[in-house]
């Protein structure tokens, strides 16, 4: 059972352009959102992060938007640069699968931004 | 800080050996992680420790695979016997027991191949 579904699955956006990554769960449980961002031949790193007490959370050209009541959230990447293509993750924790402090991942999106 | 430290960065063997990742958590965490990684399934949580102990143990595929963490400094993830489809990057991740659910730090993994 995929607890975090996330899309679109891969993403080219053109230099300067918006990045749009969606994911939506299930578990009413989780509590803390945050995305990862990975480079090839590195780890996942924390990226931003939200709890479901606020709709939106912004660092630099990263924001999260979060709809509680559809059990959404989405990462927007504002004037994307050739340095943000990476894979991106977006994760939810809570009292799921893992454990109560596990974090659960969506599969992933990997994002070229072209020049 | 030195960050989370993952040994062989690249591992080759063939079916049937015995395989052993280590993993170094950054000082001071009290929780550490191990994920696998692969196209199909994404990044999966397959055992966590708080204190040195295993807390949740359920996303270990089956009893080939173990787990341990003798002291507050080093953990290792064995795989015995091996197979083919344990080919992953495994990945360590460490969190401070006051930084939130989520705020994970990773290790830049370790890439087992079976043959």
């Amino acid at each position: 059972q995929q607890q975090v579904k996330q899309s679109p699955q891969s993403l080219i956006v053109q230099k300067g352009g918006i990045s749009i990554i969606n994911c939506a769960y299930e578990n009413t449980a989780f509590d803390y959102f945050p995305w990862y961002q990975q480079f090839p031949g590195k780890g996942p790193a924390l990226l931003i992060a939200i709890r479901p007490d606020v709709s939106e959370k912004k660092e630099g050209r990263f924001t999260i938007s979060f709809n509680k009541s559809a059990k959404q959230f989405s990462l927007h990447i504002m004037d994307s640069q050739p340095g943000d293509s990476a894979t991106y993750f977006c994760a939810a924790s809570g009292y799921s699968g893992g454990g109560a402090d596990g974090l659960t991942f969506g599969k992933g999106t990997h994002l070229i931004i072209q020049p | 800080d030195a960050g989370v430290i993952q040994s062989p960065r690249h591992e080759v063997t063939e079916m049937g050996q015995e395989v052993t990742l280590r993993c170094k958590p950054i000082s001071g965490h009290d929780y550490l992680f191990w994920y696998r990684q692969t196209m199909m399934r994404g990044l999966e949580l397959l055992i966590y420790f708080n204190n040195n102990v295993p807390i949740d143990d359920s996303g270990m595929p089956e009893d080939r695979f173990s787990a341990k963490m003798p002291n507050a400094s080093f953990s290792t993830l064995k795989i015995q016997p091996s197979e083919p489809r344990d080919s992953a990057v495994y990945f360590c991740a460490s969190r401070a027991g006051t930084g939130g659910p989520g705020e994970l730090f990773f290790g830049e993994g370790s890439r087992l191949t079976v043959l």
